[in-house]
């Protein structure tokens, strides 16, 4: 696609049930990067993917989240009994290589979705 | 890990003045500085970036401007006009994971800018 894309748009779930959101990367891109935006602060890592494999997943903050990306295209991020706290907009980004600015050309620029809003109550 | 923080949290200026948003460090191994200008329900998009072997980098009324020794960045633009009204976030390539050799980009908390007419 043209972009990064992300659904939902926006999740509103009960504390304690399980939410699914997905990524849709651009096309060709390897590297691929969930980060979360709370209210009022800047994106924070979660876990990046270099192809299918989590290249760096410390960023989770707990075992109650999870990420996929079985055909290193799509992603999956999942998260188990959500809490209250888990209110925020997760960010996907994709880039053709991974790590960032790491060379002189634009490949390794990350692309940004507009995020799914997830709320929690 | 890297730490970054950011100023101020708002700011306001009159279209035509300019605006400086400046941002700190902590590790003196990042290297790369992107900023990112993100308008309201909108997506982060990359507006310009630095790496540290450069101390100035301009891109007509945007110029990004960086101290290595002092560890900080900053973010100039120039005759702001009021589509410049947005939050922008500073980032900095962190060291590289201990285990994974990954290298994330650590932000700061955003400054939230408005231009008035």
């Amino acid at each position: 696609g043209a972009g990064v894309s992300q659904t939902p748009s926006n999740k509103v779930t009960e504390k304690g049930k399980y939410v699914e959101l997905r990524c849709d990367p651009i096309s060709g891109h390897t590297a691929l990067y969930w980060y979360r935006q709370s209210l009022g602060q800047g994106p924070e890592f979660l876990i990046y993917f270099q192809g299918t494999g989590a290249a760096d997943d410390s960023g989770l903050p707990n075992d109650r989240f999870f990420a996929v990306r079985p055909e290193g295209s799509v992603s999956t991020l999942k998260i188990q009994r959500t809490e209250r706290g888990d209110s925020a907009v997760y960010l996907c980004a994709s880039s053709k290589r991974g790590g960032f600015g790491v060379s002189v050309y634009k490949d390794t620029e990350a692309f940004f979705g507009q995020g799914t809003r997830l709320t929690v109550v | 890990g890297e730490n970054v923080e950011q100023h101020p949290s708002t700011l306001s200026v009159q279209e035509g003045d300019s605006a400086v948003i400046k941002c700190t460090y902590s590790d003196s191994a990042s290297n790369y500085f992107p900023w990112y200008k993100q308008e309201l329900g909108k997506r982060p998009q990359l507006i310009i970036d630095i790496r540290s072997n450069v101390g100035e980098k301009k891109d007509q009324r945007i110029a990004v401007t960086l101290n290595k020794t002092a560890k900080h960045f900053s973010l100039h633009i120039t005759e702001t006009q009021p589509e410049d009204s947005a939050v922008y976030f500073c980032a900095a390539r962190g060291p590289p994971a201990e285990n994974t050799g990954f290298q994330k980009l650590v932000f700061g908390t955003g400054t939230r800018l408005l231009v008035s007419p």
